[in-house]
């Protein structure tokens, strides 16, 4: 499967704990994207990447919020001090010169 | 900042009824419009899309979608929907930026 790929599928942590996800976009695209999807809503945009560097990051992501792609590759979020409210599912989506965007699966965060 | 409606949260139809599903966005230049589907379990996956061209575009599965700029719409239709298109879906915009600005979503249940 040539497809977007997240890792974990599904990640439950206690509040105050740090938690990393990772995204492998699909192998020729060079823009990378993260969103955050709660219950009800559509996805919200965090932050994007056009090969190793981050070009756009929303207010939503706060300090506890980092994202890397160190070799343009794939890419990693990590969430530092987990809150409640940062229980959702966080979205990886790629794109190559097309505009249209692919999404994997998503990782399905529950802060306890 | 774009903004994104949707204006059915819910919508139920029998088998063979015909279907339209409206979305409407705020930005005023251009913009590339998309429709993503996600059905029970999967991932956010792309129905159709609208760069230029014929507002009339054609999708997967026997869906399409009208761009009616002076109205800033992008409604998605289908003449006859079937029990598998039970789903949500979301329509999304991409304006001048790099994001994707996605509505609520649509949950729609086909019963047999």
């Amino acid at each position: 499967d040539t497809g977007v790929s997240q890792d974990p599928r599904h990640k439950i942590t206690k509040r105050g704990q740090n938690v990393t996800f990772r995204c492998d976009p699909i192998s020729e695209h060079n823009r990378l994207y993260w969103y955050r999807q709660t219950l009800g809503q559509g996805p919200e945009f965090l932050t994007y990447f056009q090969n190793e560097a981050q070009l756009e990051k929303s207010r939503l992501l706060s300090d506890r919020f980092s994202a890397e792609r160190p070799k343009g590759s794939f890419s990693t979020l990590e969430i530092q001090r987990t809150e409640q409210g940062d229980s959702a599912m966080y979205l990886c989506a790629s794109r190559g010169i097309s505009p249209e965007q692919y999404f994997g699966p998503g990782t399905r965060l529950t802060v306890t | 900042a774009q903004s994104v409606s949707q204006h059915n949260h819910h919508v139920i139809l029998s088998e063979a009824a015909s279907l339209e599903l409206g979305c409407n966005y705020s930005y005023g230049g251009t913009v590339n419009l998309f429709w993503y589907v996600q059905y029970p379990g999967q991932h956010l996956q792309l129905l159709l899309k609208y760069f230029s061209g014929d507002p009339l575009v054609k999708g997967i599965k026997g869906f399409e979608a009208e761009f009616i700029k002076s109205k800033f719409s992008f409604n998605l239709r289908k003449p006859s929907v079937q029990w598998s298109d039970t789903a949500e879906y979301f329509c999304a915009v991409k304006d001048a930026g790099n994001m994707l600005t996605f509505g609520g979503g649509t949950r729609l249940m086909v019963k047999p």
